[in-house]
């Protein structure tokens, strides 16, 4: 039933370490995304994928790899994690990349940087 | 470059008091609007949008009208619920000559309170 999941719901992890979030969508869309929220609620978008190719990739540290093993799933990768990247991280999927057609967003990963 | 100017929040108001959230944009060409929605610990979803000059969007009471001219997207409902009690997102999603962007407001929080 669920639209776009989201694992794990929360992360916390000390500084150095690797992590990874995984997304699904079932909604047979062709777009996925990551966007980063701060605790300031500031929405950020990340990376976006196209039917597995990346199409947008903004300023992000290199520490930051998506990955998308097919249309369906889209995961983030975080490497030498710091205690920056402490935020919420949305997994969104859209039926093509134009943005003018709704997007649907998970539930959000909270990930802890201690 | 594209950007979307929200009122600051938070915003607190008594259960069927009138709502505006406002939200001006700058954009080149011509963007769609979009106003989502995130209820506490969940993701964003979308609650209306327009994609060209003078539409109106509309759902769950809220209304938002694509100003051209006064480039502006104002989000309002006529009788606010404590059930509507969340942040609120102004976006405006471009796309043209292969290039795609999306941009969020920084969100507004509002409070209904009984």
């Amino acid at each position: 039933d669920t639209a776009v999941s989201q694992t794990p719901k929360y992360l916390v992890t000390q500084m150095g370490n690797d992590k990874s979030i995984k997304c699904e969508q079932n909604l047979g869309h062709d777009t996925m995304y990551w966007y980063k929220q701060d605790s300031k609620k500031f929405l950020k978008i990340m990376f976006s994928y196209n039917n597995k190719e990346l199409i947008i990739n903004e300023t992000v540290p290199n520490r930051f790899s998506p990955k998308s093993p097919d249309k369906a799933h889209l995961n983030l990768h975080i490497n030498s994690l710091e205690l920056g990247d402490s935020a919420v991280y949305f997994c969104a999927s859209s039926p093509d990349p134009r943005f003018t057609d709704t997007q649907y967003f998970g539930p959000g990963t909270r990930l802890t940087v201690l | 470059g594209n950007s979307v100017t929200q009122m600051e929040g938070p915003v607190t108001l008594s259960e069927e008091a009138f709502l505006t959230i406002n939200c001006t944009y700058t954009a080149t060409g011509y963007p769609s609007l979009f106003w989502y929605v995130q209820y506490p610990g969940e993701g964003l979803q979308l609650l209306l949008k327009a994609t060209k000059a003078d539409d109106k969007g509309s759902n769950k009471g809220f209304e938002a009208t694509y100003r051209k001219e006064t480039t502006s997207f104002h989000l309002e409902k006529g009788s606010v619920q404590v059930s509507d009690s969340a942040v609120y997102f102004c976006a405006l999603a471009y796309s043209g000559a292969g290039s795609y962007q999306l941009t969020f407001g920084k969100g507004t929080k509002l409070s209904v309170i009984p």
